[in-house]
Parts: structure tokens; sequence; C-alpha cells
């Protein structure tokens, strides 16, 4: 089964629109962590934002914010006020905290956002 | 410089070649990964290095030969790849430590002919 699941494989935004990209995951750790990268054509992945397992409160990063919704498994991105230069390819990944695997970070397939003008 | 370093950007390469990919760290973490990124799949890590010391090899093959210098440099070593080894290969290095974020170079992209 995969661990971390994007149904959206491409995504439109209209310039200055919020958008929500989804991010689903399966673990059995209690403890972990989740990440958002972004990767741009020139193939660079930049962090965003992160989400503890523990953490009370949603994380916010300037214009991200993570919608953790630990019951449901689900860590959504949210992308406040789209720019043209937020157009790029979006992951989220997790990261156990235990066990032979907990250097790995988990990604998903990615979901490219296109921001419209 | 600062953040991650990778170098070359860009490398075509015979299958019967030997090259290195150079990653550079500036950040004063202690992990170092390699991970590939082929088209239409997710990353996978391949290698990752914990104060110089191998700690995860992902049953990558041997045409695949990592070395860790110290804490700042990264070295891929490859030999007798295959047309399907093209790809991204991206270095990441964060603090050692299970849920510090990773901070990648960016890449490069590798063709096998």
């Amino acid at each position: 089964a995969q661990k971390i699941t994007q149904t959206q494989p491409g995504m439109f935004v209209q310039e200055k629109e919020a958008v929500t990209l989804d991010c689903t995951y399966d673990t059995s750790d209690p403890s972990y962590g989740l990440f958002w990268y972004k990767q741009p054509s020139s193939g660079e992945m930049i962090f965003l934002i992160y989400q503890g397992s523990y953490d009370q409160q949603n994380a916010t990063e300037g214009r991200y914010s993570l919608n953790f919704q630990k019951a449901r498994k689900s860590a959504n991105l949210v992308i406040s006020a789209s720019q043209l230069g937020d157009s790029a390819m979006y992951f989220c990944a997790m990261r156990e905290d235990s066990g032979a695997g907990s250097y790995q970070l988990t990604f998903g397939k990615g979901t490219k956002l296109s921001v419209i003008p | 410089e600062t953040g991650v370093t990778q170098t070359p950007r860009h490398l075509v390469m015979g299958m019967t070649n030997k090259k290195s990919l150079k990653c550079e760290q500036h950040l004063g973490h202690n992990a170092m990964y390699w991970y590939k990124q082929s088209a239409k799949k997710p990353l996978e890590l391949m290698f990752v290095y914990s104060l110089e010391e191998r700690v995860e090899n992902n049953s990558v093959p041997s045409r695949f030969s990592p070395e860790c210098p110290n804490s700042s440099h990264l070295f891929l070593h490859l030999h007798t790849l295959q047309p399907e080894d093209s790809a991204l290969y991206l270095c990441a290095s964060s603090q050692d430590g299970q849920l510090y974020e990773q901070y990648f170079g960016p890449g490069t992209r590798l063709t096998v002919t």
C-alpha cells in the first residue's frame, strides 16, 4: 500500500486565488512528520512546511498552511493568494519516527500546479 | 556558497563510462542523502549517511557507489550504468534526527546512452 497518496496529478488555479493540494498518508507509527516540498522546473526541491504528528496546531509559513486532520490521516497544503511563481510540482512526504526507515522521507507522486494569470 | 550544491548539473555518459556526482552542503548538517527521481515515479531514497557512516542502503545496484569523506561532501560514483538509470539525482542534507526537514540541491540530470 502507498504510504503517501496525492490524488491530484494536476491542478489549475487563478492568480490571487487560494488552492488546496490533497495528501493522505498511511502509518501505524504514533510519531511521524509530514512535509511539503515544491519542485520548480529547475529541479531543486524546496522545503515549504512541516507538521509533526503531535503538534496541536496546524503549521503555517507565510502563504502556506497545512490542514492537518490526524483522524483522517490527511495533510493538505493550502496556498493562499496564488502567484505565477507558484507554478511547480508539489510533493507531500512523510518521515516515520521509528524502525529501520527512520531516516527515510517517503514521497507521494506529486501534484503539478499551474497558476493562470 | 550557501545551501546544497551539486555538480555537474547535467551529465551524459555511455554505458561503459565511469563518472562521479558531487554534492556539497554548507549548512552544518550531519546527515546527507542521495535520491533518484525518475519520470512519473516518486522520489526514491538511495543512500543515507549520518556522521559520515552509511546508515541506509535501499537495495541499490552496485553500479552506484556512494562515498562520504566528511560531513560536508557526498559523492556518487557511477560505472557501467544502464539506460534506465537516466534520471534526476538529488542530494539532500539535514540535521541528524528523524523529524528534521531535508534541504535539497538542484540535482544532476543524468542521461545514459
